[in-house]
């Protein structure tokens, strides 16, 4: 199974919304409603931002929003702050009952 | 509050076999609703699921790495382990443990993580 692929880079001025795609195939996030993302600060373990394509967890900000379209999920961040600054990571459940991941986004508050 | 620690050597060499722990905290292993699981992550690069275990036992695992890869579980210390055979520099990586319900397909809960460094 190869990993999803995900924009390796994404810039956004603070206020201003960004978008990070995530593709896989018909056997993964096409198949399945089950995709998530994970924000991840330098040295620091992944945060669960999204699951089950747009759900957000209790105590997550509501400028995170997911959206899933064929093959594609997203992750919308709205309102850019300098803490969203961090490496997002996708993950989807597949047809074979494993997981796969994204490549990773790295996104910058310019 | 739910917390998962790992533990585990730091440096191996090549051919050996990666020991790892994960200690759970705030919570039971044995309470039947969730799965345990392992993910790992190269230096500089994206996540890897490993694999996942009930505390009956019922593992599965990341067919990439199925063939080198066991793991177990022991409630009587609330811990899941992993044992992952003929390391190789490629298996450098940091180990992160984590919790996933067993209703849902996302990892809610995530240990620090920590660094297995394979070198000669």
């Amino acid at each position: 199974q190869s990993a999803l692929t995900q924009p390796a880079s994404v810039s956004g001025s603070p206020g201003q919304s960004i978008t990070i795609s995530c593709t896989g195939t018909s056997s993964d996030i096409g198949d399945y409603n089950y995709v998530s993302w994970y924000q991840q600060h330098p040295g620091k373990a992944p945060k669960l931002m999204i699951y089950d394509v747009s759900n957000r967890p209790s105590g997550v900000s509501n400028r995170f929003s997911g959206s899933k379209s064929g093959n594609t999920a997203s992750l919308a961040i709205s309102g850019l702050q300098a803490e969203d600054e961090a490496e997002y990571h996708c993950c989807s459940y597949t047809t074979i009952s494993t997981y796969v991941f994204g490549t990773g986004t790295k996104v910058t508050v310019l | 509050q739910l917390q998962l620690q790992e533990s585990g050597p730091g440096l191996m060499k090549p051919s050996e076999t990666l020991s790892l722990t994960c200690t759970v905290s705030g919570g039971s292993i044995s309470s039947g609703r969730y799965y345990w699981g392992w993910i790992r992550q190269p230096p500089g690069k994206g996540l890897e699921w490993i694999g996942s275990i009930l505390y009956s036992g019922n593992a599965y695992y990341n067919p990439s790495l199925e063939s080198r890869v066991t793991i177990s579980v022991d409630t009587s210390k609330n811990q899941f382990s992993l044992k992952q055979s003929s390391v190789t520099a490629a298996d450098t990586a940091v180990y992160y443990c984590a919790r996933r319900a067993l209703m849902g397909r996302h990892f809610e809960y995530w240990g620090q993580g920590t660094l297995v460094t394979v070198s000669s």
